[in-house]
């Protein structure tokens, strides 16, 4: 299967902790998302690459949280001194170059003790 | 802020066609209409878009009216499998901009 992959698929951790997520896009899709959803709710756009270039962040994306997309290929998001607010599902998302439908990865979810 | 309204939950009966309407009264000529859906725990799944023609694929038909300030997403026999959440939503098509999700239409396939 060469979908969008996220890891690790779920990861709980105690409150104040650094927290590291990946995600692996479809090959040759230049571009990246992240977003962020809690229960009950659609996405939430966080940050946006093209190629490795971050072009958009949320401000939904304080400076506890960082996104990183090195050559162009996977990307990771950190989030630093986690919040229990922090809890929710993270997804990734690839488009190919000149479209704009978006391919989601299964997300990873974070539960904060 | 979402640029769509849909209803928040819908039912259909299995093997019945689900209609699910969404309104975007403000889009703009060069928006594009797409759905996604989102089966519990997953994360959501592209399902088809159109910008003012009809579209069919594999998986649904996207109905978009004449003025472009509404559409509705057909799925023709539905399943106990197409359970889920439906997004509608606008993308910009001149270059990048961010989506923005609401919360979706709540489907129901009922047996």
């Amino acid at each position: 299967d060469t979908g969008v992959s996220q890891d690790p698929r779920h990861k709980i951790t105690k409150r104040g902790q650094n927290v590291t997520f990946r995600c692996d896009p479809i090959s040759e899709h230049n571009r990246l998302y992240w977003y962020r959803q809690t229960l009950g709710q659609g996405p939430e756009f966080l940050t946006y690459f093209q190629n490795e270039a971050q072009l958009e962040k949320s401000r939904l994306l304080s400076d506890r949280f960082s996104a990183e997309r090195p050559k162009g290929s996977f990307s990771t998001l950190e989030i630093q001194r986690t919040e229990q607010g922090d809890s929710a599902m993270y997804l990734c998302a690839s488009s190919p170059q000149g479209h704009y439908e978006q391919y989601f990865g299964p997300g990873t979810r974070l539960t904060v003790t | 802020d979402a640029k769509t309204t849909q209803p928040t939950s819908m039912d259909c009966a299995e093997g019945r066609a689900a209609n699910l309407p969404c309104n975007h009264s403000t889009i703009s000529g060069n928006e594009y209409v797409y759905w996604y859906r989102q089966i519990h725990s997953q994360g959501p799944q592209y399902i088809i878009h159109g910008l003012k023609n009809n579209e069919t694929n594999e998986m649904a038909s996207l109905i978009i009216t004449e003025d472009r300030k509404s559409s509705t997403l057909i799925l023709p026999h539905a399943t106990l499998r197409d359970t889920a959440v439906y997004y509608c939503i606008v993308v910009f098509s001149g270059g990048y901009q961010k989506v923005t999700f609401g919360t979706g239409t709540k489907l129901q396939v009922i047996p």
